[in-house]
């Protein structure tokens, strides 16, 4: 199981691009790469998953290198309302294996 | 589409008294269902999974336990809280085939007096 390292905060201001990087470097060979959002008092939201190479939705893109060792969550012009924890997720998406939620990157938006 | 649904919302109980919270999940068959906690600040610790009717995997040990008495219907019990209990208790589902993306609840706000 793919443990993750995250930065525990940051800090960016509205209309910014704010990058978010996970380390994981025990990734396997099958394991999927996932992000999701979690504002106080709610569940986490799906954001994005990937394999490698980048990936792009209509709130989010993730760039994975080559190695997958690292990965990296681009949130384009944040808002005030991108203030939340963001977690980073990696694991064999063909299996119900364990997932472990870190404490995750605790993201602070300022006007 | 689907949808998944926790209650209550909110909870105050006293220690030593028994617990039972639901999870429902609609628009999907033979999900996955999970049971997470997470304390104040502090990333999510799963507690139990299950891949089928009466199949439930514990994680980590406790006074809790989980049932799935449906396809779509988990339940998580508890017959004496203590203070420790307390928490953010969290449902989700995922895919049959998969544990990810997985989808979850609104929560209950579990406090024990």
């Amino acid at each position: 199981l793919a443990k993750t390292t995250q930065p525990i905060s940051m800090d960016s201001y509205e209309g910014q691009e704010v990058n978010i990087t996970c380390s994981h470097n025990n990734i396997a060979t099958n394991d999927y790469i996932t992000w999701y959002q979690q504002f106080p008092s709610q569940g986490p939201r799906f954001i994005i998953q990937g394999y490698k190479t980048k990936v792009t939705n209509e709130v989010a893109s993730l760039f994975i290198p080559a190695d997958r060792k690292s990965s990296t969550l681009s949130l384009p012009r944040v808002s005030l309302s991108d203030t939340a924890v963001y977690y980073c997720l990696v694991g064999d998406l063909s299996s119900a294996s364990k997932i472990i939620f870190g404490s995750g990157t605790r993201l602070s938006i300022r006007p | 589409s689907q949808t998944i649904h926790q209650w209550p919302a909110t909870l105050v109980q006293p220690v030593g008294s028994p617990l039972s919270l639901e999870c429902t999940v609609e628009g999907t068959s033979n999900p996955n269902l999970y049971w997470y906690r997470q304390a104040a600040g502090r990333g999510l610790q799963l507690l139990f999974y299950s891949v089928g009717i009466g199949q439930i995997s514990s994680e980590v040990p406790q006074n809790l336990s989980a049932s799935r008495p449906q396809d779509r219907q988990f339940i998580l019990s508890s017959k004496k809280l203590l203070l420790s209990d307390s928490g953010f208790y969290l449902c989700a589902w995922s895919a049959s085939l998969g544990d990810q993306p997985q989808h979850f609840g609104d929560g209950t706000r579990l406090s024990i007096l």
